[in-house]
């Protein structure tokens, strides 16, 4: 089945620092990848979307890439803020039209003043 | 601006009552979406619907049902309340097929004692 990891563990950085998180998919070629911020107790919020044609996609401080060859998107957050911190989720849809997303369980970010 | 709302924040019910989550989106999107997330088990789909009228089972149909009689306005209903069901649920709507961002509510927070 498909399926979509992300590292289950807190990401620690101090301000000011680049922040990665990764996510890793099998069995399936997704067609988008998408980026989705969490707050504690607040449903999460689209950030970005990158396309199995596309590389890198920017938007301000964020950065996202998509590695079809090792089945991996990083997102990456530079000059990163103490509001940043949040939990962070990968999503995808299969290629083929399918409109269920398939959700990771996200990776909480901590940024350290 | 899409706007998703949930009727309530925070809802506090006994186990065996019949329970009414609402959800409303503005934007005339065509899929709607109920997933109930807890911690370490991230989001997961529990029914989602297409069009009016229309419904699917998503992974963890058991215990729920769905109402959707407008476009707007997607209902999760739990026939009877058991305790295993309290839980942060969190609607969302996207508007087409082929996989599209989704557009997440506050989430309903439901404790059942």
């Amino acid at each position: 089945s498909q399926k979509i990891e992300q590292n289950s563990e807190a990401l620690n950085i101090q301000e000011g620092k680049t922040a990665t998180l990764t996510c890793n998919y099998t069995n399936y070629s997704p067609a988008y990848l998408q980026w989705y911020r969490q707050d504690p107790g607040r449903g999460p919020v689209f950030l970005l979307l990158i396309r199995e044609n596309e590389k890198e996609k920017r938007k301000e401080r964020l950065k996202v890439t998509f590695d079809t060859t090792l089945k991996q998107s990083l997102f990456h957050i530079t000059a990163s803020q103490p509001a940043d911190s949040a939990t962070y989720l990968c999503a995808s849809h299969a290629s083929g039209g399918s409109y269920i997303p398939t959700f990771g369980r996200g990776t909480s970010l901590i940024v350290h003043p | 601006d899409v706007k998703v709302t949930q009727s309530s924040r925070y809802l506090v019910k006994r186990t065996g009552e019949k329970v009414f989550l609402e959800c409303v989106q503005d934007m005339d999107h065509e899929n709607m979406f109920w997933y109930r997330q807890d911690p370490g088990l991230g989001l997961r789909l529990i029914y989602f619907s297409y069009d009016v009228k229309m419904k699917e089972k998503g992974d963890i149909p058991e215990g729920y049902s769905v109402s959707r009689e407008k476009k707007e306005r997607f209902s999760l209903i739990l026939e009877s309340a058991s305790t295993n069901q309290t839980s942060m649920y969190l609607c969302a709507s996207s508007l087409t097929q082929g996989g599209d961002t989704q557009y997440f509510g506050p989430g309903t927070r439901l404790t059942v004692l």
